[in-house]
């Protein structure tokens, strides 16, 4: 069973804070993926990655980075929030790119 | 500009009757087609895909219904169960998905009354 989990479900922090959101894999899966979900507005990718120290920006990366040193773990990082940025982030991966993904849980961001 | 469209935020419908989940989109060069079902507190899970080679997929009580030349697509639950309550997205690909980028729609929010 594959599983994707996220360092934290709930998280608050203020404008301008540097936030870290982390997200593990356990099944040696190739790509991962950033997305974050608002209303009305469906899920939207930010990153994604198809190998170690590899990235490619998805539809709004504005304001994000990633990092991947390690295969299994592909984190998020907001430089310095802003209330905009007050979302849910998932995470998901998925062995070949044309196969379904597997989400994490997801990280309930507020930015006060 | 929303390229994978559910027009309908919610749908509420009887156990055991047919639920009719709707997607429109817009992108000709779209070849692939995922459900994912989401639960309160959880992540999305796949449901079902359909490759723009196919008209119809099935998987139990799970069908996907797919019309090109409209650029839409339906998921067909029957019969509903309560337990199917949850938010339901729809996403697209091009390259036979190969690309690895989904584009989602907005969701709908589908209640089965026992």
């Amino acid at each position: 069973d594959v599983k994707v989990t996220q360092s934290s479900r709930y998280l608050v922090k203020r404008t301008g804070e540097k936030v870290f959101l982390e997200c593990v894999q356990d099944m040696d899966h190739e790509n991962m993926f950033w997305y974050r979900q608002d209303p009305g507005l469906g899920l939207r990718l930010i990153y994604f990655s198809y190998d170690v120290k590899m990235k490619e920006k998805g539809d709004i990366p504005e304001g994000y980075s990633v990092s991947r040193e390690k295969k299994e773990r592909f984190s998020l990082i907001l430089e310095s929030a802003s209330t905009n940025q007050t979302s849910m982030y998932l995470c998901a991966s998925t062995e070949s790119l044309a196969n379904e993904q597997f989400f994490g849980p997801g990280t309930r961001l507020t930015v006060l | 500009d929303q390229q994978v469209k559910q027009n309908s935020p919610s749908l509420s419908v009887q156990e055991g009757r047919i639920s009719i989940l709707n997607c429109d989109y817009t992108n000709s060069m779209f070849d692939y087609f995922l459900w994912y079902k989401k639960y309160p507190a959880e992540g999305p899970t796949f449901l079902i895909s359909i490759s723009s080679i196919k008209d119809k997929n099935e998987d139990g009580r799970f069908t996907v219904f797919l019309n090109k030349s409209a650029k839409h697509l339906s998921l067909h639950i029957v019969p509903s169960q309560p337990g199917d309550s949850a938010v339901y997205f729809c996403a697209a690909s091009e390259g036979s998905g190969n690309t690895g980028k989904l584009i989602f729609g907005q969701g709908t929010t589908l209640q089965v009354k026992p």
